[in-house]
């Protein structure tokens, strides 16, 4: 059964503090790993997917990487408005398996 | 380009009667997948249509089911409803479906069975 777990629940950063968020994953025939940003009442806002170990892509203070197991995501001098929930999902060629998220909050 | 809609936003139901959500895609967008979000379980995939087609389906009742019309628009049923089937559903389309397509998420229904 494939599986994405996601470390830690919840970070609270101070704005400037950078940290990683941890995904690992087991995935049958993984077909791309996706992160997602989750604003309160809102869906998933998509934000990379990775196809291969050794991959990284960015985006503004985000940073994501891909290993055989595992996936972070680097936040580089956070800022207020990057408060969310992080979710990350691995992708077969059923379905996207979602792991529980990282809920972040950036202190001012 | 319009995102993904998804009607209505919220709902209230009363257990054992049924419902139906609706979701348009991003035009062009051809697959469309439904989730289940609780905090306890989290996201949870529930079937994807594909040109109308049932391609794969996640682990529920046969209580929950869809549909996908020829304008890749979509529905899903939820029938006897009981106060489990609170939730946030999802849908996302995507051009290609599931696998290592990135997939767009409405801004999901909200159901809240009493």
């Amino acid at each position: 059964e494939d599986q994405v777990t996601q470390s830690p629940e919840a970070l609270r950063l101070q704005e400037g503090e950078s940290s990683s968020l941890n995904c690992s994953y087991t995935v049958s025939g993984l077909r791309g790993l996706f992160w997602y940003r989750q604003d309160p009442g809102k869906g998933p806002e998509f934000l990379f997917t990775l196809y291969s170990a050794g991959e990284e892509k960015e985006k503004e203070r985000l940073k994501a990487t891909l290993t055989k197991k595992e996936s972070f995501l680097h936040i580089t001098a956070p800022k207020p408005e990057d408060s969310a929930t992080y979710l990350c999902a691995g992708g077969s060629a059923r379905q996207l398996t979602f792991g529980s998220g990282t809920q972040l909050t950036v202190l001012p | 380009k319009a995102g993904v809609t998804q009607t209505p936003r919220y709902l209230i139901k009363t257990r054992g009667q049924q419902v139906t959500l609706s979701c348009s895609p991003i035009s062009g967008h051809r697959s469309v997948s439904w989730y289940q979000q609780t905090p306890g379980q989290g996201l949870q995939f529930l079937f994807e249509y594909f040109s109308e087609t049932q391609r794969n389906k996640g682990n529920f009742p046969g209580r929950f089911s869809g549909r996908q019309f020829s304008n890749s628009r979509s529905e899903m049923n939820v029938s006897t409803l009981e106060l489990g089937d609170s939730a946030l559903y999802l849908c996302a389309s995507s051009f290609a479906g599931t696998g290592g397509n990135e997939q767009y998420f409405g801004p999901g229904t909200r159901l809240t069975v009493t």
